[in-house]
């Protein structure tokens, strides 16, 4: 399996302007995480999704902010409309099951610059 | 709520010596303790766990944690360092099953390891 797939791996974009990021989790995996990561804050859950179905969006920093899982291979995190204070890594990761043996897998990250 | 802390932004250690990366922890009921290494432009990697059993859990690249019930800590080791195990480390934390679909995995904020020739 080739891992964890992200897309872009770097999006640079102006303010105002809708951006999407895309992800593609491990087959087989039911469970996909969004994070985003900044110097400040370090790694924050935004929303994981089991099944398809969003469990946990509290993190979800506020409306501008939505992510969909249309099938169990791909999912979604849109910002619209973009700030500059979006600015930061995210990632997607997946995991098999919520048991406690298993770890999240992750993918490389895109890069979110909004200028 | 759950939460991870790591004392230490940075770790500076030299080749060959051995090196300690520090995660104390906050959880009700028992622990599910991970490490995750970042190295530049890339994803974590998952380097070990703990769930139950031995504290001492050994992972990947030499890596090894103890597991410290009684002071909440899960430190990351290594006997001797190498350059290339320069990177950014995070400490997570799981706690058990808490409802159908649930999977609260919470991470500290990473330590920067740089290992010095």
């Amino acid at each position: 399996d080739a891992g964890v797939i992200q897309s872009p791996r770097h999006e640079v974009t102006e303010m105002g302007q809708e951006v999407t990021l895309r992800c593609k989790p491990i087959s087989g995996h039911d469970y996909l995480f969004w994070y985003r990561q900044t110097m400040m804050r370090g790694l924050e859950l935004l929303i994981y999704f089991n099944n398809n179905v969003p469990i946990d969006d509290s993190g979800m920093p506020e409306d501008r902010f939505s992510a969909k899982m249309p099938n169990a291979s791909f999912s979604t995190l849109k910002i619209q409309p973009s700030e500059p204070r979006d600015s930061a890594v995210y990632f997607c990761a997946s995991s098999p099951s919520n048991r406690p043996g298993t770890e999240a897998f992750f993918g490389q990250g895109t890069r979110l610059t909004v200028v | 709520a759950q939460s991870v802390a790591q004392p230490e932004d940075q770790v500076n250690v030299a080749e060959g010596n051995p090196l300690t990366v520090k995660c104390t922890y906050s959880v009700s009921g028992n622990p599910y303790l991970f490490w995750y290494v970042q190295y530049p432009n890339r994803g974590l990697q998952f380097l070990l766990k703990y769930i139950t059993g031995d504290n001492l859990v050994k992972g990947s690249y030499g890596f090894e944690a103890e597991f410290n019930k009684s002071q909440t800590s899960f430190h990351l080791k290594k006997p001797s360092a190498l350059v290339s195990d320069s990177a950014l480390y995070f400490c997570a934390v799981r706690v058990p099953y808490s409802g159908a679909g649930s999977y609260q995995l919470t991470f500290g904020k990473g330590t920067k390891l740089s290992v010095i020739p």
